[in-house]
């Protein structure tokens, strides 16, 4: 069963406005973190955001915030006052808890390729 | 800090022959390395998990002897195609999980590598 789910295959989006791109996600664990990565046509992986599960407030990282709505397993991406070069693919994905030796590996979703005119 | 590397960025080899990515962590220790496979506008699917002094942990579906992991040191980790074949061609990206040594960074932050594209002909 997918784990983390982005049903935004493309988002478009006005230069200066604001954008959601959805992150829903489903695991029996009740310690999990939710992460935000943006990957630009280099190819490049860049962390933008990370949400613990047991972190009370929204996580903020400049004009990046995480909606988190945990009884809806959901964890939205807002980007606020968009910009040319916020144009990328982005990921959401998922790390479960546990230990073990494969701790900390993430589960990614399909991406949503964000696209901000002019 | 927390920055990962990849060698080589690039790579295009004959069908058959095998292929060295190293992933390095330059400034901090990393106990756990990950390798990742990404198809074009396509998700990251892990590979493997490849822990310092252990054999690497696979994901369901990777072939064992097709993609050698070898976790040598706490800031090394190497993935090797062997017999590469033109399905294999694809971006490969390592990622490191943040640990000892690590200034100003977070323990639960993955650090990724640039990628490596293999083009095989």
């Amino acid at each position: 069963a997918q784990k983390i789910t982005q049903t935004q295959p493309g988002m478009f989006v006005q230069e200066k406005e604001a954008v959601t791109l959805d992150c829903t996600y489903d695991t029996s664990d009740q310690s999990y973190g939710l992460f935000w990565y943006k990957q630009p046509s280099s190819g490049e992986m860049i962390f933008l955001i990370y949400q613990g599960s047991y972190d009370e407030q929204n996580a903020t990282e400049g004009r990046y915030s995480l909606n988190f709505q945990k009884a809806r397993k959901s964890a939205n991406l807002v980007i606020s006052a968009s910009q040319l070069g916020d144009s990328a693919m982005y990921f959401c994905a998922m790390r479960e808890g546990g230990g073990g030796t494969s701790y900390g590996k993430l589960t990614f979703g399909q991406g949503t390729i964000l696209t901000v005119h002019p | 800090g927390a920055v990962v590397s990849q060698h080589p960025s690039r790579v295009i080899c004959k069908s058959g022959t095998s292929v060295k990515i190293e992933c390095r962590s330059l400034d901090f220790q990393a106990t756990t390395m990950f390798w990742y496979r990404q198809f074009p506008k396509k998700s990251l699917m892990l590979m493997a998990t490849s822990n310092e002094g252990s054999k690497a942990t696979y994901e369901q579906g990777v072939e064992k002897d097709k993609f050698l992991i070898n976790h040598a040191s706490l800031t090394l980790s190497t993935l090797t195609v062997t017999s590469a074949h033109p399905e294999d061609s694809s971006f490969y990206i390592c990622s490191a999980r943040g640990g000892a040594g690590l200034a100003g960074g977070n323990s639960y932050e993955q650090y990724f590598g640039p990628g490596t594209r293999l083009t095989v002909t």
